[in-house]
C-alpha cells in the first residue's frame, strides 16, 4: 500500500514557469515531510522539508505548501530553470518511531524546456 | 557536513559472484543506515534498516541470505549481494540518519552504486 501518493508522474514546464508537484498521505502520525531531488545516476538530495506546525516554507525558488486537514502537501518551483530538470520525490516520516524511516512517493520527472 | 559516500560507484560482475557495497558517513556518526534499491524510473524501495552492532531488519520480500548487511561501526555499513544474478542488476542507494537540530531524524543519501550482473 502506497503510504504517500504523488502526482503528476511527469511534468513539462517552460523556462520561467511554475512547476507544481502534489502529494497526499493518510497516516496522521507523519510529522516530517521532505522533498528530494534526484538527477540521473545520482542519489537523492534533500531539497526542502516541512513540519506540520507550519503551512508554508520557502527557500529561494522552492516552496512547500502544507494542508494538514486535507493531508496534502505540494512543492512549487518558481521561475523554473532547465537545471531543475530532475526527478522529485516527496516523502513522509514519523520521527517518533521507526528510526526516521521515510515513505516515498513514486516520483515526478520534471523537464524544463529552455 | 552530513556527507555519505558509497563504494564502488559502479560494478559489473558475472552471474554467481558476490559483490560488496560500502556505505560510509564521512563526517558524522549515523544513528541508523538504510539500504534502498531503485529500478529505472521508479521510486526508492527500502530493503533493510541497519543499526550498528545489531542484525539488520529486512523489509518483507527481501531475502536476508541474499542481501547480507553488516553494520560494523557508526560510520560504516556494507551490503553484500551474494550469488548475484542478472535480476539483481539495479541501483543501490544507502542513507544514514542523524538526529537533527530540531529533534527529528534527518536522512542523508549516498551517491548510489550501479550494479550490473552479466
Amino acid at each position: 500500500q502506497q503510504q504517500v501518493k504523488q502526482s503528476p508522474q511527469s511534468l513539462i514546464v517552460q523556462k520561467g514557469g511554475i512547476s507544481i508537484i502534489n502529494c497526499a498521505y493518510e497516516n496522521t502520525a507523519f510529522d516530517y515531510f521532505p522533498w528530494y531531488q534526484q538527477f540521473p545516476g545520482k542519489g537523492p538530495a534533500l531539497l526542502i522539508a516541512i513540519r506540520p506546525d507550519v503551512s508554508e516554507k520557502k527557500e529561494g525558488r522552492f516552496t512547500i505548501s502544507f494542508n494538514k486537514s486535507a493531508k496534502q502537501f505540494s512543492l512549487h518551483i518558481m521561475d523554473s530553470q532547465p537545471g531543475d530538470s530532475a526527478t522529485y520525490f516527496c516523502a513522509a516520516s514519523n520521527r517518533g518511531s521507526t528510526l526516521g524511516r521515510l515513505y516515498f512517493g513514486r516520483g515526478t520527472q520534471l523537464t524544463v524546456w529552455p | 557536513g552530513a556527507v555519505v559516500s558509497q563504494h564502488p560507484s559502479r560494478v559489473i560482475c558475472k552471474s554467481g559472484t558476490s559483490v560488496k557495497i560500502e556505505c560510509r558517513s564521512l563526517d558524522f556518526q549515523a544513528t541508523t543506515m538504510f539500504w534502498y534499491r531503485q529500478f529505472p524510473k521508479q521510486s526508492l524501495m527500502l530493503m533493510a534498516t541497519s543499526n550498528e552492532g545489531s542484525k539488520a531488519t529486512y523489509e518483507q520480500g527481501v531475502e536476508k541470505d541474499k542481501f547480507l548487511i553488516n553494520h560494523a561501526s557508526l560510520t560504516l555499513s556494507t551490503l553484500t549481494v551474494t550469488s548475484a544474478h542478472p535480476e539483481d542488476s539495479s541501483f543501490y542507494i544507502c542513507s544514514a540518519t542523524v538526529l537533527g537540530l530540531r529533534g527529528h531524524n534527518e536522512q542523508f543519501f549516498g551517491p548510489g552504486t550501479r550494479l550490473t550482473v552479466l
